[in-house]
């Protein structure tokens, strides 16, 4: 069965540096999401990819985040000058694109990223 | 705005016993309301979903969840508990006219004792 990866499963930074999170979404799917869950807290939107553009993004995905589709497999989340706040499990997920919210969207293991 | 309440960070249940993790949800407009899985040192596995379609929704490996609009709950059962339940349980929402973002609760952790 098809299923989404990320890389690497954890990785640990200095504050101040940046990181790039890598996701392979499930090869026919359109959408591509991003969220994060900081430890005892809830999975928490971040952004919507489709089309080679950000649909929707949160009111925590600010300038220091950005997506990309470098090419046809992989997807990424890219956090420029890390903050100890950042710290977190940030999964990937992908959908096929049905109509609007009833999607089943499917994730990813997750990164755990650390910022010290 | 939308949200998600789950009652319960951890609950615990005996083998064979009745499972009831519990929803809330807030929306000012339909919603639709999924459940997810997770398993240690997995992603997130859809359990169920509603989509306006019928109120029961059954899913997989036994799992249930019935919305009921007046009660604004979508609280998900299996009657008899197994050893592989055990896992965090995640309610969430998405509405007609988003691209999909889900709105999570904050999980709920299952332990299933022998």
């Amino acid at each position: 069965e098809p299923e989404v990866t990320q890389t690497p499963s954890h990785q640990v930074t200095q504050m101040g540096q940046e990181v790039i999170l890598r996701c392979v979404p499930i090869s026919n799917h359109l959408y591509f999401y991003w969220y994060r869950q900081i430890l005892g807290q809830k999975v928490e939107f971040l952004v919507s990819f489709y089309n080679n553009e950000i649909s929707e993004k949160s009111e925590i995905f600010d300038d220091q985040f950005s997506v990309e589709r470098p090419d046809g497999s992989n997807f990424t989340l890219k956090i420029r000058s890390t903050k100890l706040e950042d710290s977190a499990m940030y999964f990937c997920a992908s959908s096929r694109g049905l109509a609007g919210g009833t999607d089943t969207q499917y994730f990813g293991p997750g990164t755990r990223l650390t910022v010290l | 705005a939308q949200s998600v309440t789950q009652l319960g960070s951890h609950v615990s249940v005996s083998e064979g016993a009745l499972v009831l993790l519990r929803c809330n949800y807030s929306s000012s407009v339909p919603p639709y309301l999924f459940w997810y899985v997770q398993y240690p040192n997995q992603g997130l596995q859809l359990l169920l979903k509603y989509t306006s379609a019928a109120t029961l929704v059954k899913g997989i490996n036994g799992f249930e969840a019935e919305f009921k609009k007046s009660e604004t709950s979508f609280h998900l059962t299996k009657p008899s508990a197994h050893m592989s339940d055990a896992a965090e349980y995640f309610c969430a929402v998405s509405y007609s006219g988003s691209q999909g973002n889900l709105i999570f609760g904050k999980g709920t952790k299952l332990s299933v004792k022998p």
